[in-house]
């Protein structure tokens, strides 16, 4: 079946610094990738997806790239700030073998704190 | 802008009771879902509905487990006979269509004691 694997966290940065989260997923076919974030006391919201290969999602300065030769899809920012502080989520859906496969398969999540 | 919102926030249960766990999810949205999210593990798909019937479940979704959508508006989550095990924070979710954005809401906490 379908499973995400997530660099494990916490990470800690400083304002301004350049983020990397790795994320790899294991799927058949072509999955749609996607990345949530979870700001504290609040749901997932959506940050950003791909839904084919090469593609680049992008929103808030936050980009990551659909790389199906190493199934993977990094979440990367140049310089990140306070409010960047939450926890992120890659995730992806469909790239089964058939049937309803439109349901999220979830990393375990990477708790971002950055310090003033 | 138009957002899922849940009730309660925050649910405490005795073991063995019964929970209903409440969603009110974007009303052009077709496909409603549930997931779960134990205290420090990954968030699980639960169960996915669609023209009134479950489309989709996981195997965390047995027979303690239903989903209902009462009216044109709520979309529930019941636990028969809840169990410790079942202490999570339960998020709805609802999209459009089966491939377009979930939306999520901001989740109910529920705690067996």
């Amino acid at each position: 079946g379908n499973s995400v694997t997530q660099m494990e966290g916490p990470v800690t940065l400083s304002e301004e610094a350049f983020l990397t989260i790795n994320c790899t997923y294991t799927a058949t076919g072509y999955p749609s990738l996607f990345w949530y974030v979870q700001y504290p006391g609040e749901g997932l919201q959506l940050l950003l997806k791909a839904t084919k290969a090469d593609d680049k999602g992008s929103n808030k300065g936050f980009e990551a790239t659909y790389r199906k030769e190493t199934t993977s899809f990094h979440l990367e920012k140049g310089s990140v700030q306070v409010s960047d502080s939450a926890v992120y989520f890659c995730a992806l859906s469909g790239g089964g073998s058939g049937g309803s496969n439109y349901k999220l398969t979830f990393g375990k999540g990477t708790l971002l704190t950055v310090n003033p | 802008e138009p957002e899922v919102t849940q009730t309660p926030s925050h649910q405490v249960t005795q073991m063995g009771q019964e929970v209903i766990l409440r969603c009110v999810p974007i009303s052009n949205h077709l496909y409603f879902y549930w997931y779960r999210q134990i205290l420090g593990q990954k968030v699980e798909f639960l169960v996915s509905f669609y023209n009134n019937e479950i489309s989709e479940k996981s195997e965390i979704f047995d027979d303690q487990f239903s989903v209902e959508r009462p009216d044109g508006s709520n979309f529930t989550l019941k636990i028969r006979s809840t169990k410790l095990e079942d202490s999570a924070m339960y998020f709805c979710a609802s999209s459009e269509w089966a491939y377009n954005e979930q939306f999520f809401g901001p989740g109910t906490r529920l705690t067996v004691l």
